[in-house]
């Protein structure tokens, strides 16, 4: 199975910062990798397919890059409503394992 | 609207089985891969694996082999996952979540899990 870790497990920030949320994989996953926003008690939300493609919907603010192993989720300002838990995941094989989370916090 | 809507909270013994539902609107049900994904409380994201509604087709992950099944019925839209032999750790919120999936030549490509299900809890005690 391909693990999936991201760094840090959690940060605080304030409201305007740039934030990044980095995910590697075990081996190379090429640019099958997607990127999750999770608020408590709510479903998942799907912010970045493809490494870099931006889900229909999503403020620009959010962005994804790398390929390979590595892969960055970068939020350029951060707004009051982005604190919550993102996770990654590889969509390259399965078993389709996800990220253990970053949860972002209010500095 | 596109939307998938789950079956209601579930409590069983340890032992039982569990079949929670998930039904499709807005939408063709057999254009899209369902995925099933599970959160344990206070845990991250579980996935357990997938069925291709139009060929009915599914993967599990090694953890579930032999405990989960994955069906859908067309003719309702709605898939379904059931999950036997039941202990304290299925305790979980359970999703279902479709994903766009187009064949490129010799490979796939990923569109990711753009609409999920609001959750089925499933809680597990004596």
């Amino acid at each position: 199975d391909i693990q999936m870790t991201q760094s840090p497990s959690s940060l605080s920030a304030s409201v305007g910062d740039r934030v990044t949320i980095t995910c590697r994989a075990s081996q190379s996953i090429n640019s099958y990798l997607n990127w999750y926003q999770q608020k408590p008690g709510k479903a998942p939300k799907l912010l970045v397919y493809a490494a870099s493609s931006l889900q229909s919907g999503v403020p620009s603010r959010f962005s994804g890059s790398g390929s390979g192993t590595d892969f960055t989720l970068t939020i350029s300002s951060l707004q009051p409503e982005d604190f919550a838990t993102y996770y990654c995941q590889q969509s390259n094989s399965s078993p389709r394992t996800f990220g253990q989370g970053t949860k972002v916090e209010i500095k | 609207q596109v939307q998938l809507v789950q079956s209601g909270a579930e409590v069983k013994k340890p032992g039982a089985s569990v079949k929670v539902s998930c039904k499709a609107s807005g939408y063709t049900f057999s254009g899209y891969y369902m995925h099933w994904v599970r959160q344990a409380p206070g845990q991250g994201l579980e996935w357990m694996g997938w069925i291709n509604p139009n060929s009915g087709g599914t993967i599990y992950t090694q953890k579930f082999q032999g405990r989960v099944t994955m069906t859908r019925d067309t003719s309702s839209s709605t898939a379904y996952m059931e999950v036997s032999g039941l202990t304290s750790d299925d305790t979980a919120v359970y999703y279902c979540a479709r994903e766009g999936v187009v064949p490129t030549g010799t490979a796939y490509y990923y569109y990711g899990m753009d609409v999920w299900g609001q959750g089925t809890t499933v809680i597990v005690s004596s």
